[in-house]
């Protein structure tokens, strides 16, 4: 089955403490996306990656890293979390990251829920 | 810079009625526009698209004209289900910025039967 897969799904970790956030797809894509969720806001692009080892900041990259070392992965890092992190995580791919066609759609993960404290 | 604006919600319909949610845009150029739903628990699926001025995006039930004049992606259906109860996100994605999307805050729809 096509899918994108996150682990954790729900996540409570403390101010400081090292953490990451993986994000698989199956599919072949090139393309891969960090999104966070916040009431009120919408999604926000953190980071993106058109392919292996190619990576860019979204709209909201303070405090993340990411890398991208092959194309299934594309795991989300917080060296040093802060409680203004806490919010729904959304991992999501696609083909490509730039032609027009009607079979580019972006798929999205089921998300991972973090709570710092 | 490039924005999304939606309707406030919750929006509360009983089943069989006229669904509208409105989603207004500023962006530089000519982007192309996405409905996106989210039900309970779930990540975000595509639910249309369009590419062009003019353009219908339309699937289950669902359509959305491209608006340039008004900039404008309004969501309409003729007759909602309790099935359609989800958040609904308008997003538009800059040309010549890969698949960067910028989201609205989404509009939470309940139908009661």
């Amino acid at each position: 089955e096509a899918q994108v897969t996150q682990n954790p799904r729900y996540l409570i970790t403390v101010t400081g403490k090292k953490l990451t956030v993986t994000c698989s797809q199956n599919m072949n894509h090139e393309y891969m996306s960090w999104y966070r969720q916040d009431p009120g806001l919408g999604l926000r692009q953190i980071y993106y990656s058109m392919n292996v080892e190619v990576t860019d900041k979204g709209d909201v990259p303070e405090g993340y890293k990411v890398s991208r070392k092959e194309k299934r992965n594309f795991p989300l890092i917080l060296e040093s979390p802060s409680p203004n992190q806490t919010s729904l995580y959304f991992c999501a791919s696609s083909l490509d990251g730039v032609r027009e066609r009607r079979d580019n759609e972006q798929f999205f993960g089921p998300g991972t829920r973090l709570t710092v404290l | 810079g490039n924005s999304v604006t939606q309707m406030e919600g919750p929006v509360t319909l009983s089943e069989e009625a006229f669904l509208t949610i409105n989603c207004t845009y500023t962006a530089t150029g000519y982007p192309s526009l996405f409905w996106y739903v989210q039900y309970p628990g779930e990540g975000l699926q595509l639910l249309l698209k369009a590419t062009k001025a003019d353009d219908k995006g339309s699937n289950k039930g669902f359509e959305a004209t491209y608006r340039k004049e008004t900039t404008s992606f309004h969501l309409e259906k003729g007759s909602v289900q309790v099935s359609d109860s989800a958040v609904y996100f308008c997003a538009l994605r800059r040309r010549n910025y890969g698949q960067n999307f910028v989201f609205g805050p989404g509009t939470r729809l309940s139908v009661l039967p």
